[in-house]
C-alpha cells in the first residue's frame, strides 16, 4: 500500500523561528490534508490541499502532486504552535496518516 | 469547535466487555469516519459511512462494528475488548459524496481505557 513519510520526526525551535515540515507519499493520491494535534489531543484542520499552494496567516502549505510531496511552512512560531503535525492522504478509498512531526516551541 | 460531537469523552472498562461510542457529525455533513489513535499504531482509519451506507473500510477489526443512523449520527461498537484496544477514538465528518475524500473535521475524541 501507499507509504506516507513525514520529516523531521521531531523539531525543537525557539519562539519566533520559522520551520518547514515535509510529507512524502509513495504513489499518486486523490487528496491531502494537514492537521495539528494540540497537546490536549484535539485534531485541528490546517489545510485541505491536494495540489497547489494555500496560506492562512502564519501558515502556508504547498503540494506538488507530480513529485509526491507536500510542505507545511510555519513562520514566526508561537508556543501555541506546539504539538504534532500530521499529513493524511486518500488513495483507493483508504485514508492514510503519516506518523507526524512533533514540534516543540520554546518561549 | 469543529461542530462534530463525540460521547463519552472518557470510558474505562474491563477486558472482555463491550462499549459503544457515539458521534454526531456537523450539520449538513453526510459522511462519518472513525479513526483509532494508539501509541504504537499511530492514527489509523477504521471505517467510513456515507448517508447511512458503509463506504470504505480500513483497518477495522472483526470485533468492531459501526453504523450510521437515519439522523446521520454514528455509533462505533467495540466488543470482546482487549488491553490493546485502549486508544483515542476519533470521529470525523465531511460533506463528501460517496466517491471522493473531502475535507474532514474531527471531533474531540473518546479516550478508551481497557483494564
Amino acid at each position: 500500500g501507499i507509504q506516507v513519510e513525514q520529516s523531521p520526526p521531531d523539531l525543537i525551535l525557539q519562539e519566533g523561528a520559522n520551520s518547514t515540515l515535509r510529507c512524502n507519499f509513495s504513489d499518486s493520491v486523490n487528496n491531502l490534508q494537514w492537521f495539528h494535534q494540540n497537546p490536549w489531543g484535539q485534531l485541528i484542520n490546517l489545510f485541505y490541499i491536494p495540489s497547489g499552494t494555500k496560506q492562512n496567516g502564519r501558515l502556508s502549505a504547498t503540494t506538488v502532486a507530480t513529485e509526491r510531496y507536500s510542505l507545511l511552512y510555519i513562520s514566526s512560531s508561537q508556543t501555541t504552535d506546539s504539538g504534532v503535525y500530521f499529513c493524511a492522504v486518500d488513495r483507493d478509498d483508504k485514508i492514510i496518516f503519516g506518523k507526524g512531526t512533533r514540534l516543540h516551541i520554546l518561549p | 469547535d469543529s461542530g462534530v460531537t463525540q460521547t463519552p469523552k472518557h470510558l474505562i472498562t474491563a477486558t472482555g466487555q463491550r462499549v459503544t461510542l457515539r458521534c454526531s457529525p456537523r450539520s449538513g455533513d453526510l459522511s462519518v469516519y472513525w479513526y483509532q489513535q494508539s501509541l504504537d499504531q499511530g492514527l489509523q482509519f477504521l471505517i467510513q459511512y456515507y448517508n447511512g451506507e458503509e463506504r470504505a473500510k480500513g483497518n477495522i477489526l472483526e470485533r468492531f462494528s459501526a453504523q450510521q443512523f437515519p439522523d446521520l449520527h454514528s455509533e462505533l461498537n467495540l466488543s470482546s475488548l482487549e488491553l490493546g484496544d485502549s486508544a483515542l477514538y476519533f470521529c470525523a465528518s465531511s460533506v463528501s459524496g460517496p466517491s471522493s475524500y473531502n475535507e474532514q473535521f474531527f471531533g474531540p475524541g473518546t479516550r478508551l481505557t481497557v483494564l
